[in-house]
């Protein structure tokens, strides 16, 4: 069974640039979640879709934005690149229900000059 | 609102020493409870999980116990390994996903 695929791998944009990545999750999951990881912060949640549709959010400014299609992929956008957006950027998928683990990918590091 | 509690490290041990990383945790109802483990230069993978008060989750020679009365989680380990090596993660489930981790505990173990 595939993982958790991410892409791209590593990013580098500037200030001001948005961005989108990409999250296919393990057949037959139906909740995407999102997380940044960085040093001083830790893990971070950001955002979950469930079939289709925006179940949890996280405290995140309106420039992080999430969407899910039919197949269950999910994509995320920055827009408006901080400095302070620079960081690992995970994903994980599940089932969806209260004891179902995280999958993860392995995530994209994305740098913001 | 929910939070995590994780000792924090790093925390650097011989090989066949005993691990405690405690984890504390407050949450709204009784959610399941997770521990992660994150290789370097990987993401993270499930290590184990318990979903109920006296559950014990084992995986690879860890074992943690859902401990209801003291909110806590907490990851032992009778003997580690070098390989044991990682940043380990305290997470709590909510409302279908983990809204909140741990910050992390960075395990180092030398032979």
């Amino acid at each position: 069974k595939a993982g958790v695929t991410q892409t791209p791998r590593y990013l580098i944009k500037t200030r001001g640039q948005q961005v989108t990545l990409s999250c296919s999750p393990i057949s037959g999951h139906r909740s995407v979640s999102w997380y940044q990881q960085t040093p001083g912060q830790g893990l971070q949640f950001l955002f979950e879709y469930f079939s289709e549709t925006q179940r949890n959010k996280g405290n995140f400014p309106g420039r992080f934005s999430g969407r899910q299609f039919s197949n269950s992929r999910s994509e995320m956008n920055v827009s408006t690149l901080e400095l302070g957006d620079s960081a690992l950027y995970l994903c994980a998928s599940s089932l969806g229900q209260e004891d179902s683990p995280l999958h993860f990918g392995n995530g994209t590091r994305l740098t913001v000059t | 609102g929910d939070s995590v509690t994780q000792m924090e490290g790093p925390v650097t041990l011989s090989e066949e020493a005993f691990l405690t990383i405690n984890c504390t945790y407050t949450a709204t109802g009784y959610p399941s409870l997770f521990w992660y483990v994150q290789y370097p230069g990987e993401g993270l993978q499930l290590l184990l999980k318990a979903t109920k008060a006296d559950d014990k989750g084992s995986n690879k020679g860890f074992e943690a116990t859902y401990r209801k009365e003291t909110t806590s989680f907490h990851l032992e380990k009778g003997s580690v390994q070098v390989s044991d090596s990682a940043v380990y993660f305290c997470a709590p489930s909510g409302a279908g996903t983990a809204l909140i981790f741990g910050k992390g505990t960075t395990l180092s173990v030398s032979s």
